[in-house]
């Protein structure tokens, strides 16, 4: 069965730093998304970003970048410039499956 | 507005009842995802069909079921509810699983 490990369950930054959040899945597929939600106190599911497998380019979504890396299997989450509104729980998605998420706290 | 409606959008209920959780996919979305999220935990995949057939299962009780239907809305129906069911239900919505739009969501409370 295919998981979804993220192993970081609380995470924090201060306010304008940078954070990186870790994600590892396992597959045998060579072709997939790859994608990173964020869920808020208002507990609705936003999508941060989403990564092809086959291309290689890391996808950015202004603050938000990937380091995608195939062949590790890893898809860490970048968040530059932390804002207070970034606080929230980050889930990683492959497959319709998802990880445990990681609490980010941002300290002001 | 995701354009995924989820309702309703609180529920209160005994233990022992059964309860129908309704969800309208995004417009040309054929798949539909249901998910149990407890209290500060992740999102467990419960179900998945596409175009009415059911595609994939996950960790659903055997006192849970789902259909979609052919105007492509789901039902998810929970039975002999516990206490323990009480969670969050997500729908979720996709196109070929490039993307899943989440409704808001199904608050449920079994008392």
């Amino acid at each position: 069965a295919q998981t979804v490990t993220q192993s970081q369950p609380e995470m924090s930054v201060q306010e304008a730093e940078t954070v990186t959040l870790s994600c590892t899945y396992d597959t045998s597929e060579s072709d997939y998304y790859l994608f990173w939600y964020k869920q808020p106190p208002s507990r609705q599911m936003i999508l941060v970003i989403r990564q092809e497998a086959y291309k290689q380019q890391n996808a950015t979504e202004n603050r938000f970048s990937v380091n995608f890396q195939k062949a590790a299997k890893s898809f860490s989450l970048k968040i530059s410039d932390s804002q207070l509104g970034d606080a929230a729980m980050y889930f990683c998605a492959y497959d319709m499956r998802f990880g445990a998420g990681t609490r980010l706290t941002v300290k002001p | 507005d995701s354009g995924v409606t989820q309702t309703p959008k609180h529920l209160i209920t005994a233990t022992g009842q059964r309860v129908t959780l309704r969800c309208s996919p995004r417009s040309g979305d054929l798949s539909v995802y249901w998910y149990q999220q407890s209290l500060d935990q992740g999102l467990q995949f419960l179900i998945q069909y596409y175009n009415g057939e059911e595609r994939a299962k996950g960790n659903i009780l055997e006192r849970f079921s789902a259909q979609q239907f052919p105007d492509l809305h789901s039902e998810l129906n929970l039975s002999s509810l516990e206490l323990g069911d009480s969670a969050l239900y997500f729908c979720a919505s996709s196109v070929g699983g490039q993307s899943y739009t989440f409704g808001s969501g199904t608050r449920l409370t079994v008392v």
